[in-house]
């Protein structure tokens, strides 16, 4: 079956450093990623997708990569800040199969980031 | 800026019980999902609808599980017969643009 992967220990740096989180995925091969961020007790909100055809994605301050040959996607955030503290998920969108099937969102579990004053 | 909205955001109830969960997606968006994320575990797809029928469903959208859109606004999900593993926040979806909007979810507990 489909799996993505994130590393699920938290991931605490520094303010002003970059954040890099990684997603892996295996036995699929997705036309595209996406990355959101979930604070608690709310639900994940869309930040960026990267098409398989894109090697890197910006935006203001962060920055996707996706590498099929890997099957991996690096999520970064360059001068971090207190307010980037949150879960950070990765998912692709499994589309579905003919006209009506709208498809799926099928995410990882997630990585905590931390950023400290 | 246009959002999806879901109520209420906490429903306790009694095992066995009937839940109903609601949700208005963004108002010219035409695909809707049902995800739940139990605590501390993955956001996993329950369902999703598109032009009054269910377009795909996962495993554990069994038949205790029910989705409607009764009218132009609404999209709900009920639960027939709650057992304590239904226990978790549950997040409407909506799609437009290729993007996927999230609710800000509803936290289930059945005790």
């Amino acid at each position: 079956s489909q799996k993505i992967e994130q590393n699920s220990e938290a991931l605490n740096i520094q303010e002003g450093k970059t954040a890099t989180l990684t997603c892996n995925y295996t036995n699929y091969s997705p036309a595209y990623l996406q990355w959101y961020r979930q604070d608690p007790g709310r639900g994940p909100v869309f930040l960026l997708l990267i098409r398989e055809n894109e090697k890197e994605k910006r935006k203001e301050r962060l920055k996707v990569t996706f590498d099929t040959t890997l099957k991996q996607s690096l999520f970064h955030i360059t001068a971090s800040q207190p307010a980037d503290s949150a879960t950070y998920l990765c998912a692709f969108f499994r589309g579905g199969h003919g006209s009506s099937n709208t498809g799926k969102l099928i995410f990882g579990q997630g990585t905590t980031l931390q950023v400290k004053p | 800026e246009p959002e999806v909205t879901q109520t209420p955001s906490h429903q306790v109830t009694q095992m066995g019980q009937e839940v109903i969960l609601r949700c208005v997606p963004i108002s010219n968006h035409l695909y809707f999902y049902w995800y739940r994320q139990i605590l501390g575990q993955k956001v996993e797809f329950l369902v999703s609808f598109y032009n009054n029928e269910i377009s795909e469903k996962s495993e554990i959208f069994d038949d205790q599980f029910s989705v409607e859109r009764p009218d132009g606004s609404n999209f709900t999900l009920k639960i027939r017969s709650t057992k304590l593993e239904d226990s978790a926040m549950y997040f409407c979806a909506s799609l437009g643009g290729g993007e996927q909007y999230f609710g800000p979810g509803t936290r289930l507990t059945v005790t």
